[in-house]
Parts: C-alpha cells; sequence; structure tokens
C-alpha cells in the first residue's frame, strides 16, 4: 500500500525559533498533500492543501507567513513553524494522495510539537 | 464550505454488542466519505469508505451506509471486540484531490 513518513516524529523546540517537519511519499507520487494539527482530545483541522510545484492554499485563519509549507518535488513537502510559541504545541499531520490512487487519503504518522 | 457533525461524541457499548455512529455533512457536492479510527498518538487509519453512488458497503463487521438525500452516513460497527476502543472520525471531501472535512470524532469505549 502507499506509505508516507513524517520528520521528526517528536520535537521539543523553545519559543521564537522556527521548527521543519518533512512528510514523505516512500512508494509513490504525491500531487497533492495536506497538512493537518491536531490538538488533544479534538479532530483534525486541515491548514492548507499543498500541490507539487504551486504554492499552497491555505484554510481561513490559518497564517500563511508563520506556516510555511512547500512542495518542491513529488514526494516531500515540509511545513515550517516560524517563531513559534507555546500555543503552536500540537500534533502535525500530513497527509498524501496522488494519481491512481482514487479518493484516499494516506496519512503520515504525525510529529508531536513541543514548544516550551 | 463544507460542515460535518457527527454524533455522539462518546459512546460506551457492551462487547459483543453493536455500535452506530452518525454524520450529517452540508455539502452536496460532496461524494466520498472515509471512516478512520484513530488510537491515542497514532496516524488516523481507514477502515472503511462509501462514494455516492453506493448506499452500503460492509467489510467483515464494519458497514457503512449513506443517505445522500438527507445528507448524512452512519458507521455501524457488529460484535464489538476490546480493541474496537479508539477514536472514530468521520469525513467528506468532493473526491479527487479535494480536501477531507473531518467529523468532531467519537471515543467508543467496549466495556468487556
Amino acid at each position: 500500500g502507499a506509505v508516507v513518513s513524517q520528520h521528526p516524529s517528536w520535537v521539543i523546540c523553545k519559543s521564537g525559533t522556527s521548527v521543519k517537519i518533512e512528510c514523505r511519499s516512500l512508494d509513490f507520487q504525491a500531487t497533492t498533500m495536506f497538512w493537518y494539527r491536531q490538538f488533544p482530545k479534538q479532530s483534525l483541522m486541515l491548514m492548507a492543501t499543498s500541490n507539487e510545484g504551486s504554492k499552497a492554499t491555505y484554510e481561513q485563519g490559518v497564517e500563511k507567513d508563520k506556516f510555511l509549507i512547500n512542495h518542491a518535488s513529488l514526494t516531500l513537502s515540509t511545513l515550517t513553524v516560524t517563531s513559534a510559541h507555546p500555543e503552536d504545541s500540537s500534533f502535525y499531520i500530513c497527509s498524501a494522495t496522488g494519481l491512481a490512487l482514487g479518493n484516499e487519503q494516506f496519512f503520515g504518522p504525525g510529529t508531536r510539537l513541543t514548544v516550551l | 464550505g463544507e460542515n460535518v457533525e457527527q454524533h455522539p461524541s462518546t459512546l460506551s457499548v457492551q462487547e459483543g454488542d453493536s455500535a452506530v455512529i452518525k454524520c450529517t455533512y452540508s455539502d452536496s457536492a460532496s461524494n466520498y466519505f472515509p471512516w478512520y479510527k484513530q488510537e491515542l498518538g497514532k496516524r488516523p487509519q481507514l477502515i472503511i469508505d462509501i462514494r455516492s453512488n453506493v448506499g452500503e458497503k460492509k467489510d467483515q463487521r464494519i458497514a457503512v451506509t449513506l443517505n445522500k438525500t438527507a445528507k448524512h452516513f452512519s458507521l455501524h460497527i457488529t460484535e464489538t471486540q476490546p480493541e474496537d476502543s479508539a477514536v472514530y472520525f468521520c469525513a467528506a471531501s468532493r473526491g479527487g484531490n479535494e480536501k477531507l472535512t473531518f467529523g468532531t470524532g467519537t471515543r467508543l469505549t467496549i466495556i468487556p
């Protein structure tokens, strides 16, 4: 089946620093990748949709200058949380889909970000 | 945009009994409805999905029904087992590479 990896699985950083999270599709070409944020005991909230080679489309209320998304290749998308603050602490999950995969999105294992 | 509501938020069921989780959606253009199971700290796992040209789909103990006219779909788990305990999310999308909108989740607890 289609496999998506994420790195790192967890990260702790100081307030004010930037953190980069990578999302990779290991055995398929991901034409579209999605980034979600999930707070404890809550649902997955879509942050942005990223198509390879294009600028990401951000959901309402998500600051594009704070959450930088790059989808430079068909197997890699990155999310950079700039000037992170404690309220950015969350579980960040990516998903990917591609041609011939139907409608299914394949999820990465998630990255737990803790900002001190 | 799409709005997906999910009920109940918590559900406790005796082992062996059935569990039913219901979702409604607002966008009549939505045509893909997956259900996910998520364990604590893990990624969502697709357990079953249905497309708008089908009214019901079954996979062993799990079934999903869809009523497009009423814009609601339901997950049915029969003969529940302790390992079914998890949080379940419904979702809806317009298909293709379109985004998913998730429901608020149901915490299912199976009582041995």
